[in-house]
């Protein structure tokens, strides 16, 4: 069976500093792969998708890219944050009848 | 893009009651799939539902894409139960992403 790793839980990082979310799955190939962000009390965002090794579509303009280096692998980057990018990150995948996501990670910019 | 909006925005329950939410999109789809978001943040897949009806326990859904929306069914509710329910559909535009509808906050009291 499919699934999805994602790691930290939590993170806790300064205005200005990096950042880096990884993303795994197991049990699939070629799937696709998405990042998310849900502000506090609110709806989930579609920041970065992906169908394929390097190919990245970006929805939103914004602080953060994303990369995909191995087919199940994806990368949520950042060179330095804004206080604007806290949130709730999550990752995701796809495959043709079924999305499953990642457990999140709770990112707080100080 | 499309719009996905669900209704209502918030929802109070008694344990025991039923409640139907609905997800309504503004455009044709290949996928359509429904989400609880636990008060832990976990996104749990709750069906898969392009077309037709399925059911599962307490829960069921209905998807009309001729008519562009989808319904979800819960019966003798639980405090279990309690959270966001989201529905997200992929647009047949070809792009491969799952856009989340605005979400339905629910509480079951007991």
């Amino acid at each position: 069976s499919q699934t999805i790793h994602q790691w930290p839980a939590t993170l806790v990082q300064p205005v200005g500093s990096p950042l880096s979310l990884e993303c795994t799955v197991e049990g699939t190939s070629n799937p696709n792969l998405y990042w998310y962000r849900q502000a506090a009390g609110r709806g989930l965002q579609l920041l970065f998708y992906s169908v394929g090794i390097g190919q990245i579509s970006s929805e939103v303009p914004q602080n953060l890219s994303a990369s995909r280096p191995q087919d199940r692998q994806f990368i949520l980057s950042s060179k330095k944050l804004l206080l604007s990018d806290s949130g709730f990150y999550l990752c995701a995948w796809s495959a043709r009848d079924r999305a499953s996501f990642g457990s999140g990670t709770r990112l707080t910019v100080v | 893009g499309i719009q996905v909006e669900q209704s209502p925005p918030d929802l109070i329950l008694q344990e025991g009651a039923n409640s139907t939410l609905r997800c309504n999109f503004s455009d044709s789809v290949n996928n359509l799939q429904w989400f609880h978001q636990n008060p832990w943040g976990q996104l749990i897949n709750l069906f898969y539902i392009p077309s037709g009806t399925k059911q599962n326990g307490r829960l069921s859904a209905t998807t009309v894409a001729t008519e562009r929306y989808s319904l979800l069914y819960i019966s003798s509710s639980q405090t279990t139960d309690s959270g966001v329910y989201f529905c997200a559909v992929e647009p047949t535009s070809g792009t491969y992403k799952y856009i989340f509808g605005t979400g339905t906050r629910l509480k079951v009291l007991a």
